[in-house]
């Protein structure tokens, strides 16, 4: 069964700093991979998508994440963060073996900025 | 266009009462999902329909959930017999196919409160 393992529960990081959020997952193939965002009192929003190809994968917002098939993870990337990507931050994961494959998602991230 | 529509966006019910969540999926959306988002976890995969195939139930915790799926658009979660810890919010989201591949489009989903 898949799953997806978010190892760090809150980060905090200056604004301007670089970023780096970690998604591990578990899965006998290489399966889709996303990254989503939830900001404060907004619904969830699909930043990037690895389904094949280049392994790493531009999306909105300046976020960009690599896949790494040797380290089954697919870490979210930023080089300046803003006030505004304070959010929770979650990885998800699908099988691109299946017509009926649900998505799972991690435990998310949050992500404080300091001033 | 319309979004995924949740209903109601906010539920108060007394412990051992029954409750019926809505989600209106955006129109032509064959894949409809069901998550639990408590305080501080991530989202907890409930079920997933996906056309006419039989729903993936897997994620339900326990036999008080059930969800059904009328006519192959809107969605009701029913919770019976309400304990405390079923307080959460609960997310429907829906995407045009039913592969691993395909973005979810979340609603802003019901947040539950059990008194």
């Amino acid at each position: 069964a898949q799953s997806v393992t978010q190892p760090d529960i809150h980060i905090t990081v200056s604004e301007g700093a670089s970023l780096e959020l970690r998604c591990n997952y578990s899965y006998g193939a290489t399966p889709y991979l996303f990254w989503y965002v939830q900001s404060p009192g907004q619904g969830l929003q699909l930043l990037l998508k690895y389904f094949s190809g280049d392994t790493l994968v531009q999306g909105i917002k300046g976020f960009e994440a690599e896949f790494k098939r040797s380290q089954s993870s697919f870490n979210l990337r930023k080089p300046s963060v803003h006030w505004s990507d304070a959010a929770e931050y979650f990885c998800a994961v699908g099988s691109p073996y299946s017509s009926a494959s649900k998505i799972i998602f991690g435990s998310g991230t949050r992500l404080s900025i300091r001033p | 266009g319309a979004g995924v529509s949740q209903s109601p966006s906010n539920k108060v019910t007394e412990k051992g009462k029954d409750v019926e969540l809505r989600c209106d999926p955006i129109s032509g959306h064959t894949a409809l999902y069901w998550y639990r988002q408590s305080l501080g976890q991530g989202l907890e995969f409930l079920i997933y329909f996906q056309g006419n195939s039989a729903p993936d139930k897997s994620g339900l915790p326990s036999d008080r959930f059930s969800a059904e799926r009328t006519g192959g658009s809107v969605s009701t979660l029913t919770i019976q017999r309400t304990q405390q810890e079923d307080s959460a919010v609960y997310l429907c989201a829906s995407s045009p196919a039913g592969t691993g591949g395909s973005p979810l489009h979340f609603g802003n989903g019901t947040r539950l409160t059990v008194t």
